[in-house]
């Protein structure tokens, strides 16, 4: 079955850091540009980053900008969203998606709360 | 950055009724190679959000046939010709054009009534 599983939220006090991880069953996701998107609670959608087929390329929302950094993982088929230095702002559920946006995983929450 | 206006942002639809939500660019959508990157994801209570209509007017798979996409560079619409109830949920128009970064609509979120 193609999907996409992300793993790795949980409860951070500010100021900590989480590692998200985005994993791909049924293709291969170094084929693909692949994106972060988050919904804090009750929110729309927000785009935070995105990394190119080759990981030579990765862009991000200003809000996580010198934050966040996204990294793929070809031998485990995976991308991966280091996150640092956490604010209250940054709750919410984070979605991987493989761009155009196509293909959307279940998520997983992050809750940044003292 | 590009910001995309929905309308109506709650939409009570009758079953069987047709629906129709708006979304309206800041800036044109045309990018330079000629296509229009305008998406509709629809996104179900407590799911995660899937894609129906990709560049303006293409259903994806599996996406009954009673959605359909139009419009063009600022102005865009997401038609249900007939409401059933799996329809139910937030609707968001999202643009790739002028990404970095990708812009969402604040959502429209259809209920029965």
């Amino acid at each position: 079955e193609v999907q996409l599983v992300e793993s790795g939220g949980g409860l951070v006090q500010p100021g900590g850091s989480l590692r998200l991880s985005c994993t791909a069953s049924g293709f291969i996701l170094t084929d693909y540009w692949t994106a972060w998107v988050r919904q804090a609670p009750g929110k729309g959608l927000d785009w935070v980053a995105n990394i190119n087929e080759d990981g030579s390329e990765r862009y991000y929302a200003d809000s996580v900008k010198g934050r966040f950094t996204i990294s793929r993982d070809t031998a485990k088929n995976s991308v991966s969203l280091q996150m640092n230095s956490l604010r209250g702002e940054d709750t919410g559920v984070y979605y991987c998606a493989k761009e155009p946006y196509d293909l959307w995983g279940r998520g997983t929450l992050v809750n940044v709360s003292p | 950055d590009v910001v995309l206006t929905q309308s109506p942002v709650s939409l009570p639809a009758a079953l069987g009724q047709p629906a129709s939500i708006s979304c309206k660019s800041s800036q044109s959508l045309v990018h330079s190679d000629g296509n229009t990157y305008l998406n509709w994801i629809h996104q179900r209570p407590g799911q995660s959000p899937r894609r129906l209509i990709y560049k303006v007017s293409n259903r994806d798979s599996g996406v009954p046939d009673r959605f359909s996409g139009s419009g063009s560079a600022t102005d865009f619409t997401l038609k249900i010709s007939r409401v059933e109830a799996e329809d139910v949920g937030v609707y968001y128009c999202m643009q790739g054009t002028h990404w970095l970064p990708y812009t969402f609509g604040q959502g429209t979120k259809l209920e029965i009534k």
